[in-house]
Parts: C-alpha cells; structure tokens; sequence
C-alpha cells in the first residue's frame, strides 16, 4: 500500500543551525511534492512544490529536493530562528493518487535560541 | 485577499446528533477539497469538488457525511448522525489550478 513516512520524533536544534527535515514514501509515482507549515490550532500553510522532474527548488531560507529513485524529498531551513519552530508536513499531489493530497505524518521541528 | 474560511471553529455535539461544517474558499478557486485529522494520525482526504460537482469522494468514510457546494462558491459537509470516532479537526482547502492547495484554520469537532 502506498506509505508516506516522516520522523514522528521532533528535531531540536540550535538557533543558527541547518534543520534537515525527511519524507520518505513507498508504492506512489507523485507528480509533485509539497511541503507544507502547521503550528498548533491552524491549518497547514504552503511552503514549496517540487515537481518530479526537478531535484531542487530554494524559496529564501528554505530548500527542497526531490529524488525519485530514492523516493526521498529532504527539506532544508538555513540559519534557522526560533520562530521556525512548527510541525513540517510532506505532501504528495498527482500521479497514481489523483491531485488530492496524501500527507505524512509531520514532523515536529524546535529551534532553541 | 481573504484566504479560506471555515466555521465553526469549534463544535462539540452528543453522538447521534446532526452537525453541518461550512467552508469559503478564496474567491475564484474552482477546486475545493475536504480533509480530516483525527487524534494520532495523518491528514487524509475526503472529497474534491471542481464548482459545484464532486470530482472525487474516493475517502468519505460513510454515508453518515454528505458534502455539497451549491452553486460552486461555499460548501457544507454534514455529519448525520455524529458518532464518536468523528471527532476531529476537519480541514478545507481551495485551489486555482491543481497544483497548491491553500488551507483554512479548520473546524475542531468533539462528539461526546
């Protein structure tokens, strides 16, 4: 069955620091990935699309990049600040699933100052 | 430009019991999505509207839920009856294309 997996155990890092987030997904051909904010109480806030035909998008201090043969989107934030702090969902669009979203799981990032 | 809009933003109700969410998407998006989160897990799809017609509704749970979107502006998803493993957050999302999907705050249901 199709699987989307992201470290359910929070990062923590230290204010400055490269936050490194991963999607891993199983049994799906995605069109495009997103990656999407949530903090607590709101609704998912759009970050970045990266389409299966590119490896790396950057928006500011954010990069993405997709590998299909891995089947592995990483998600950068540079010179983190602790207002980045937040859940980090990873999102499939298109492709075997149709253009609904199937998401992961989040993972929760804390950005110590 | 105003984003998505969902109301309530929360609603706790007695099992059995009828409750109708209401979702406004951004002014111009022909798609709009439902979704669910319930307690520990991942946000999974409900249903896709494109105006006013169900494109999708591949992940209604039952017959218990029935969304509409008269006139393809706002829509309603309705519980009937509510039962406990309902409770959740309900998420409505809109989009222009079919590429990004901009959410709203959700609604917090509590079925008790």
């Amino acid at each position: 069955s199709q699987k989307i997996e992201q470290n359910s155990e929070a990062l923590n890092i230290q204010e400055g620091k490269t936050a490194t987030l991963t999607c891993n997904y199983t049994n799906y051909s995605p069109a495009y990935l997103q990656w999407y904010r949530q903090d607590p109480g709101r609704g998912p806030v759009f970050l970045l699309l990266i389409r299966e035909n590119e490896k790396e998008k950057r928006k500011e201090r954010l990069k993405v990049t997709f590998d299909t043969t891995l089947k592995q989107s990483l998600f950068h934030i540079t010179a983190s600040q602790p207002a980045d702090s937040a859940t980090y969902l990873c999102a499939l669009e298109g492709g075997s699933a149709g253009n609904m979203l199937t998401f992961g799981g989040g993972t929760r990032l804390m950005v110590k100052p | 430009e105003a984003g998505v809009t969902q109301f309530p933003s929360h609603s706790v109700i007695e099992k059995g019991q009828t409750v109708t969410l209401r979702c406004d998407p951004i002014s111009g998006h022909d798609n709009l999505y439902w979704y669910r989160r319930v307690m520990g897990k991942e946000i999974k799809f409900l249903l896709h509207f494109v105006k006013e017609s169900k494109q999708d509704e591949s992940g209604m749970p039952n017959n218990r839920f029935l969304a509409e979107r008269t006139g393809g502006t706002y829509s309603t998803l309705k519980v009937q009856p509510a039962e406990l493993e309902d409770s959740g957050v309900y998420f409505c999302a809109s989009s222009h294309g079919l590429e990004t999907q901009y959410f709203g705050p959700g609604t917090r249901l509590l079925v008790l």
